[in-house]
């Protein structure tokens, strides 16, 4: 079974500034994504950014940036230009490729806290 | 717009009640989940359905039914509530052709006293 892991429970960072959550994974799988979701208080679940297993190549979306190591299992956000906004809980997930089952895993998240 | 829809947003449920949780999504999506969120444990599985007319157990399924009534429509169901399933409750639905990702509800937070 894939298991997620987020070791930094909680993180905090000065508005304008850069943070990376950390997130890694165990799997024996080739073919899978990658995501991470945003949940900010309002409970939502909220799609950051994606990244496919087979693509070498980083997902980016504006401020947000992957730096994604598939041989150590690793797979870590980077958040540009902090903003107040982005205080949330950030969750990593691994979903298997073409799979309708039960691997869709998240990890236990991170809280993250943008100070101004 | 176009999602999931998830009902109720919250719920006090007294020790044995029962209730049921609806979502239904207009994605014309197979793949349905039913999760639940409790602090530093991430979201777990409670079920999925991997089409219409199937269901399967995730991590967490005791104390637990559900129903895929159609394609649209999967329902979580508890029979007797007990205070441990106090959490906050998702519904998902998950495209998978061309681009696959998840989309959520809005969550309903249970709290069974």
């Amino acid at each position: 079974a894939q298991t997620v892991t987020q070791s930094q429970p909680e993180m905090s960072v000065q508005e304008a500034e850069t943070v990376t959550l950390s997130c890694t994974y165990d799997t024996s799988e080739n073919n899978y994504y990658l995501f991470w979701y945003k949940q900010p208080p309002s409970r939502q679940m909220i799609l950051v950014i994606r990244q496919e297993a087979y693509k070498q190549q980083n997902a980016t979306e504006n401020r947000f940036s992957v730096n994604f190591q598939k041989a150590a299992k690793s797979f870590s956000l980077k958040i540009s230009d902090s903003q107040l906004g982005d205080t949330a809980m950030y969750f990593c997930a691994f979903m298997k490729h073409e799979d309708y089952g039960q691997n869709f895993v998240f990890g236990p998240g991170t809280r993250l806290s943008v100070l101004p | 717009n176009a999602g999931v829809t998830q009902t109720p947003k919250f719920q006090v449920l007294k020790t044995g009640q029962s209730m049921t949780l609806q979502c239904a999504q207009d994605m014309n999506h197979n793949s349905m989940y039913w999760y639940r969120q409790d602090p530093g444990m991430g979201l777990r599985l409670i079920y999925y359905s991997a089409s219409e007319g199937t269901t399967d157990k995730g991590e967490v399924p005791n104390g637990y039914n559900v129903s895929r009534l159609n394609k649209r429509e999967f329902s979580l169901r508890l029979e007797s509530a007990a205070p441990s399933q106090t959490s906050v409750y998702f519904c998902a639905s998950i495209t998978r052709w061309g681009w696959t990702e998840a989309f959520f509800g809005q969550g309903t937070r249970l709290t069974v006293v």
